[in-house]
């Protein structure tokens, strides 16, 4: 079963803006990761965010993280065009194995 | 090292044949995944091992479908009697467990179509 939601599903913006992903979770985790895909290709890792960390940044990404609404979301600033990809958010559960969302599908426009 | 590698990355197979596909994890990591994913939809787990030690499996893994890895190093997921639901990517996923903390590194996947 999904853990995690993502919002919105689909994403449409121009290169140089901003795209924000939120992610909502359902248990308790003591990490939450971000993952991208390009269509048709494996998963690639973003970037985790421990549960006693309110924020992470990594080049033009940045995560939050809201324990207490059990939620996350995923800032890219000054997007480019190879940015166009789904994004998931994912959470550790028995054996480190990850639960996934459905993913927001994020499209930037030269 | 080149990360994880799937083989193959397609495949077609009439519905009732069996396939088999490979997924070869990076060499030092003890944990190998494999999930499934539906077009539009996140990976689902399927199932794991620690090393050689097939640990947990989902219920989506069907009595149709096997999974080794002998000696714990390559992986093997078989599906027997295909049917066309399962058609998807299937993604295998390696890790080294470290502090409770999993960064998982995926393969390119193995598309199968079921016809």
């Amino acid at each position: 079963s999904q853990q995690g939601e993502e919002d919105p599903q689909a994403l449409s913006i121009q290169e140089g803006e901003n795209a924000t992903m939120n992610c909502s979770y359902k248990t308790s985790i003591n990490n939450l990761q971000w993952y991208r895909q390009n269509s048709g290709r494996g998963l690639v890792h973003l970037i985790l965010i421990r549960s006693n960390e309110r924020e992470k940044h990594s080049g033009r990404l940045r995560v939050t993280l809201d324990t207490s609404k059990k939620s996350s979301s995923l800032l890219i600033t000054a997007s480019r065009a190879a940015d166009t990809a789904s994004y998931f958010c994912a959470t550790p559960a028995s054996g480190s194995r990850l639960t996934f969302g459905e993913g927001t599908q994020l499209t930037v426009n030269p | 090292d080149t990360g994880v590698s799937q083989d193959p990355r397609h495949k077609i197979t009439k519905r009732g044949q069996n396939v088999t596909f490979r997924c070869d994890p990076i060499s030092e990591h003890n944990r190998l995944y494999w999930y499934r994913q539906t077009l539009g939809q996140g990976p689902e787990f399927l199932t794991y091992f620690q090393n050689e030690a097939q640990l947990e499996k989902s219920r989506l893994l069907s009595d149709r479908f096997s999974a080794e890895r002998p000696k714990g190093s390559f992986s093997t997921l078989e599906i027997q009697r295909t049917e066309q639901g399962d058609s998807a990517m299937y993604l295998c996923a390696s890790s080294l467990t470290r502090g409770g903390e999993t960064e998982a590194f995926f393969g390119q996947g193995t598309r199968l179509t079921v016809v």
